[in-house]
């Protein structure tokens, strides 16, 4: 199974300020169609999780355009620039590349 | 607007089975990939079984694979997760979710216990 690694697992950000969350992978999310399969989900508190990026860099529908997602073929970041209180919760990354899909243990967002 | 709506969640004993729906609206359901992904007490996610459109292909996680069955019925846009011989480790918020999961429905819960 692929395994992916978040870090840090927990981060305080004053708002207003940066906050960048890595994931990392055990084996290259790029397809043989040119598309890395790596998505980031946001859970807010007592909500279902929802879409932020979707394959690696493309902001989902609604998403503000503080986040951005980057990377290579192992290596992933999602920035979060001008945190603001709406963004706290927890952090998912998730491969859809190949089966057993498996999702990153989480990095929860807190405000200083 | 696209929703996700599961229902048939509960209490349940061990070696029990229970079937959860997912109803879909908003979207045109039979073109698209559905998931189940859990999410056991203060856990993070687990995907557990993914249907094709068509219901052509069907994948599951290794830990319910053989005790759980993904189906879906296009003519009602509903989406299905059969669970045999539960476990206590099954205990989780269940959620539907659309695609890459652009869509996840509120879940529902499924607490296994004696």
């Amino acid at each position: 199974d692929i395994v992916l690694t978040q870090a840090p697992l927990s981060v305080s950000v004053t708002p207003g300020e940066s906050a960048s969350i890595s994931c990392r992978s055990s084996k290259s999310l790029l397809s043989s169609k040119g598309i890395t399969s790596l998505y980031w989900y946001l859970q807010k508190p007592g909500k279902s999780p929802q879409l932020l990026i979707y394959r690696m860099s493309n902001l989902a529908s609604g998403v503000p355009d503080r986040f951005s997602g980057s990377g290579s073929e192992t290596d992933f970041t999602l920035k979060i620039s001008k945190v603001e209180t709406e963004d706290v919760g927890v952090y998912y990354c998730a491969q859809f590349l190949e089966y057993p899909y498996t999702f990153g243990a989480g990095t929860k967002l807190e405000l200083k | 607007e696209v929703q996700l709506v599961e229902s048939g969640g509960g209490l349940v004993k061990p070696g029990s089975s229970l079937k959860l729906s997912c109803v879909a609206s908003g979207f045109t359901f039979s073109s698209y990939g559905m998931h189940w992904i859990r999410q056991a007490p203060k856990k993070g996610l687990e995907w557990i079984a993914l249907i094709y459109y068509d219901s052509s292909n069907k994948y599951y996680a290794d830990s319910v694979k053989g005790r759980f069955t993904i189906s879906r019925d296009n003519s009602k846009n509903t989406l299905y997760l059969e669970m045999n011989s539960l476990r206590s480790e099954d205990t989780a918020m269940y959620y539907c979710a659309k695609g890459r999961g652009d869509a996840w429905g509120q879940g529902a819960s499924v607490t296994v216990s004696s």
